[in-house]
């Protein structure tokens, strides 16, 4: 079963405009990842979040992270084309199961 | 560094056969996770194995199953292939011993089409 859910589903923005997509989960975590997928292909690992973090950059990557909220969010600046894919949040709770429990995804189309 | 690979890329089976999909992680890493992802289900977490042994698994029934050899190199096999076991097949391999506490690097995927 999937831990949560992401918001919106779709985003369609204009390119150098700023996406914004939204996790929410359900149980304790020890991190929370956020992944990209092109159009069917293998996840690409972008930024990992832990619990007691609360924000963390990655070049025009921002992740917040609001635990007694259970929810993260993803920004990315200045979008370009090329981030058309579809984004995924996954979770590692914090009890002895390590796998990732993934969001159902947001699929973000940059139009040129 | 190479990345993770999988071999098939593309598989097309009937109903009732059974398939071995398998993983080559990133050298140096010694857990190997596999996952299922359709368009209903989304991404869902089948098994994972560490220095050949499964420490994890999803909820999965027994027709799905894997291993892991000694050079971490990962296999899972599905028997009695059912239509809906038609999906796209991920491996991603870990850097430590903790699993998903780290970020996990995935492979290309394994499409699988039962029919």
């Amino acid at each position: 079963s999937q831990q949560g859910e992401e918001d919106p589903q779709a985003l369609s923005i204009q390119e150098g405009e700023n996406a914004t997509m939204n996790c929410s989960y359900k149980t304790s975590i020890n991190n929370l990842q956020w992944y990209r997928q092109n159009s069917g292909r293998g996840l690409v690992h972008l930024i990992l979040i832990r619990s007691n973090e609360r924000e963390k950059h990655s070049g025009r990557l921002r992740v917040t992270l609001d635990t007694s909220k259970k929810s993260s969010s993803l920004l990315i600046t200045a979008s370009r084309a090329a981030d058309t894919a579809s984004y995924f949040c996954a979770t590692v709770s914090s009890g002895s199961a390590r796998q990732l429990t993934f969001g159902s995804g947001t699929q973000l189309t940059v139009l040129p | 560094k190479a990345g993770v690979t999988q071999t098939p890329r593309y598989l097309i089976k009937t109903r009732g056969q059974q398939v071995t999909l398998s993983c080559s992680p990133i050298s140096g890493h010694r857990s190997v996770s596999w996952y299922q992802q359709t368009p209903g289900q989304g991404l869902q977490f089948l098994f994972e194995y560490f220095s050949e042994t499964q420490r994890n698994k999803g909820n999965f029934p027994g027709r799905f199953s894997g291993r892991q050899f000694s050079n971490s190199r990962s296999e899972m096999n599905v028997s009695t292939l059912e239509l809906g076991d038609s999906a796209l097949y991920l491996c991603a391999s870990s850097s430590t011993g903790t699993g998903g506490y780290n970020e996990q690097f995935f492979g290309p995927g394994t499409r699988l089409t039962v029919l």
